[in-house]
This record gives C-alpha cells, sequence and structure tokens, in this order.
C-alpha cells in the first residue's frame, strides 16, 4: 500500500493557461474522489468516479473543468482557462468498498496558484 | 456547500491538556467521520462513527456523536506537540446514492504548546 499519490504538488501559472493534475490512487481501490480546497476552508467535492465511469459532477465542476479516469486506474483532473478562482489546493482520495463505512484515503494534493 | 459549522474554528493549548473539538452538520446521515490535517498535506483519517453508533475510542481519540441535536464532538486525550494540525468532520448523506461523498467542515486548528 504506497498510498494514493497526487503530481504535481505545487503548479503555478498565468492566468488563462491550461493546467492538468494527475492522481494514482491506491491500486486496490475502485473509487475515486476530487475534492478542491481553499485557504482556511475544508474540503469540497468535485466529482467521483467508480473504476472508469464518472458517477456525480458537482455545481462547482464548471465546463472549463473536466476529469478522466481511463482504464479505472489513474485519474486526470484539467482545468482549461484557467481564473483566479481556481487558485486552490485540489485533492484526490480513493476508496475500496462500496460500503459507505469506509474511510477515504487522501493524496497529499497539488497546489494551483494562479497569477 | 459546507455541511455545517465546526467549532471552535481555532484552540490552543498546552501539552498534556485535552482538546474538544465540537462539530454540527445539517442532513440525515449514513457516518461521520474526523480527519487530520497538518500543513500543506492530504487528509488522514482518524475515526468514524455510524449513526446508530453514540460513542466511539481509539487511542486517545473520543468521539461521540448525537443524531437527534446533528452534532458531533472529538475529544483527543494527553494531547501532544505533534497533534498539532486542522481536524475536520466530515459526514455521508444518507441519502447520497451510495456515491460515499464526503461533506466537511470548515475545521478546527488546533496548537498545542510544549
Amino acid at each position: 500500500d504506497t498510498g494514493v499519490s497526487q503530481d504535481p504538488r505545487h503548479k503555478i501559472t498565468k492566468r488563462g493557461q491550461n493546467v492538468t493534475f494527475r492522481c494514482d490512487p491506491i491500486s486496490e481501490h475502485n473509487r475515486l474522489y476530487w475534492y478542491r480546497q481553499t485557504l482556511g476552508q475544508g474540503p469540497e467535492f468535485l466529482t467521483y468516479f467508480q473504476n472508469e465511469a464518472q458517477l456525480e459532477k458537482s455545481r462547482l465542476l464548471s465546463d472549463r473543468f473536466s476529469a478522466e479516469r481511463p482504464k479505472g486506474s489513474f485519474s486526470t483532473l484539467e482545468i482549461q482557462r484557467t481564473e483566479q478562482g481556481d487558485s486552490a489546493m485540489y485533492l484526490c482520495a480513493s476508496s475500496l468498498s462500496p460500503d459507505s463505512n469506509q474511510p477515504q484515503h487522501f493524496g497529499d494534493g497539488t497546489r494551483l496558484s494562479i497569477l | 456547500s459546507q455541511q455545517g459549522e465546526e467549532d471552535p474554528q481555532a484552540l490552543s493549548i498546552q501539552e498534556g491538556e485535552n482538546a474538544t473539538m465540537n462539530c454540527s452538520y445539517k442532513t440525515s446521515i449514513n457516518n461521520l467521520q474526523w480527519y487530520r490535517q497538518n500543513s500543506g498535506r492530504g487528509l488522514v483519517h482518524l475515526i468514524l462513527i455510524r449513526s446508530n453508533e453514540r460513542e466511539k475510542h481509539s487511542g486517545r481519540l473520543r468521539v461521540t456523536l448525537d443524531t437527534s441535536k446533528k452534532s458531533s464532538s472529538l475529544l483527543i486525550t494527553a494531547s501532544r506537540a505533534a497533534d498539532t494540525a486542522s481536524y475536520f468532520c466530515a459526514t455521508v448523506d444518507m441519502f447520497s446514492g451510495g456515491y460515499n461523498k464526503l461533506i466537511f467542515g470548515a475545521g478546527t486548528r488546533l496548537a498545542v504548546h510544549p
């Protein structure tokens, strides 16, 4: 169990650029979640995958955001035409069981700063 | 959107003292979970309490749940400097459709001084 891995840890980019983040979940986990966390706040749910299927998207996920999980393994989150308000920590989590009484395992996140 | 409030927003104590954090939520839940986050890091799961449970212990942690008041508390006994972190409660909505997304509070920032 190597834990959830996220890459990069930090990303600084200019407004209007596209960025892509990667998440590698714990290998046997079939559920993968993306959250966004702004300074001083708790994480907010963005989207969720069961295997390769994206089953739920938050209203926070505008058309500029897209997430994929090809082959049900790693996942990518892309933000197009970044805006100042996109500056945040993007967290990925995974879990094994469909049982809701299982914890989610989080990566250390990607901190995005928009100049 | 955030599920509810956490109280206090910040807590500063000395090593050896107990720390109590409270969490309120708004909906009917399957379970409530507590997570810890060190600065600049991801969240670490601490403890999960199901909606039909009232109290749970894990090491120096004690969690209570009152579903009639839609509230929970986390007690850390005999605190250590290494307990300095932000603590978040998170709920799984009973009607989440099995997706199990976590709804977090805004967190309590705990500082434990040597």
